[in-house]
Parts: structure tokens; sequence; C-alpha cells
């Protein structure tokens, strides 16, 4: 079984302070793990994964996120937010199995204020 | 690259009739694709995976009469909500990945919005 947890519904931050949106997951074999963004109406867009390799991921729009294998937790982070960061994200977890599968958490709204 | 359509991006229809909403992998071929249902302000459940030329697999407790799924092509996929009643109407996404080796993520379409009278 797998599973993701965002443990806060909501974060607000003010434009130009750091950002970080919590995710710890949980699953039987090697994660593989994923961070979408979600606008309203539109479908998801991809910002970064971990498969293996350096704990620290750099994905898009100047997103970072943190491997903790000790803490299962990957959590997303941008040192500057922007008022367009504001949007759904969703964290996502999948074991290194063949069906693809995804797990996604509850999703955290992002709110960046001017 | 890695574009995915949904075909319409919304619809409203009366309850009874069914509707088909189109996922397409515009630039790439799409072993498999997903469809998940997305209800308000909440995550996005897997309703069912599908590869091209084979049945589609279910994930538990979705009806696979109610929601008919044909994979017929690597860049196409349908989800059919059959007999639509208002329980059904939600935000219906569909995903697709490539296959390619080093190329796990799930690529997205923008969504469908059903909504059922």
């Amino acid at each position: 079984a797998q599973s993701v947890a965002q443990p806060e519904d909501q974060v607000n931050v003010a434009e130009g302070n750091p950002l970080t949106v919590k995710c710890t997951y949980s699953v039987s074999g090697n994660p593989y793990l994923f961070w979408y963004v979600q606008y309203p109406n539109r479908g998801l867009q991809f910002l970064l994964k971990y498969i293996t390799g350096d704990n620290l991921v750099k994905g898009s729009y100047g997103f970072e996120a943190e491997f903790n294998k000790s803490q299962t937790s990957f959590h997303l982070k941008k040192p500057s937010a922007l008022v367009s960061d504001s949007a759904l994200y969703f964290c996502a977890v999948r074991d290194g199995g063949n069906d693809y599968k995804l797990s996604f958490g509850a999703g955290t709204t992002v709110t960046v204020r001017a | 690259g890695a574009v995915v359509s949904q075909h319409p991006s919304w619809v409203i229809c009366k309850s009874g009739t069914s509707v088909k909403i189109e996922c397409r992998s515009l630039d790439f071929q799409a072993t498999t694709m997903f469809w998940y249902r997305q209800f308000p302000k909440q995550s996005l459940m897997l309703m069912a995976t599908s590869n091209e030329g084979s049945k589609a697999t279910y994930e538990q407790g979705v009806e696979k009469d109610k929601f008919l799924i044909n994979h017929a092509s690597l860049t196409l996929s349908t989800l059919t909500v059959t007999s639509a009643h208002p329980e059904d109407s939600s935000f219906y996404i569909c995903s697709a990945r490539t296959g390619f080796a080093g190329v796990d993520e799930q690529f997205f379409g923008p969504g469908t919005r059903l909504t059922v009278l």
C-alpha cells in the first residue's frame, strides 16, 4: 500500500518570503515522489520528481524538494515566493512497481499575498 | 513536448444520457493512460488504468459498466459515463505516460468538468 499525507490544507506567505509545502509518504518499496501544481479548473502541471540520486531535487519555476528517507518526507520549497505561485499543490508517490499508479495527497492551497 | 489534451473541456447533460470524454497525447505515444476523478477542493482519485489494445483495469469501487474506457490507439483513450446521474458530476482528468525509460512522470490533461442536471 502507498499513501501520501499533506498535513496543511492551506499555506499563506508574503511575496518574497520562503515557501514550504509539507509532504510525508508511506510506501512498501523504494519511493518515487512527485510534486504537481494545479491552477483553477486546469489539469496538473509537473514540478519535479525524485527517483534516485541526490536528495535535493530542483524543478520548474524555482521550486525544489528534499527527499528525507529517515523522516519519509518530501517537502516542497521555494526560497522567494511570488504571487503567481498561488495555486493548489499535490504531492504524489508510487512504489517502484510496474503499474505506475500514483497516490496523491489531499493537496495544499498556497496563497502568496502581495 | 508531452502535451495531453481533453475534449470537451466542459459538458452539461441531462440525467440518463451518456457522455464521452476524449483524452489525446498530442506529441507522444502513450503506452498507458490513467483516468482520475476530482471533487471540489479534493484530491485526485484514480478510477482506472488503460493500456492500448487491452481492457482497462478499474480501481476498487469504480463501476466498470458505468465508466467505460476504451484505449483504441497509442494516442487516444476515451471515457464514457453511461446513464449519467447528478452524483457523477465531477472534474475528470486523464494522464498519460510515454513508456520511455527515465521518463517516469505522468502528463496530465486540462480536465473535463461534467455537470449532470
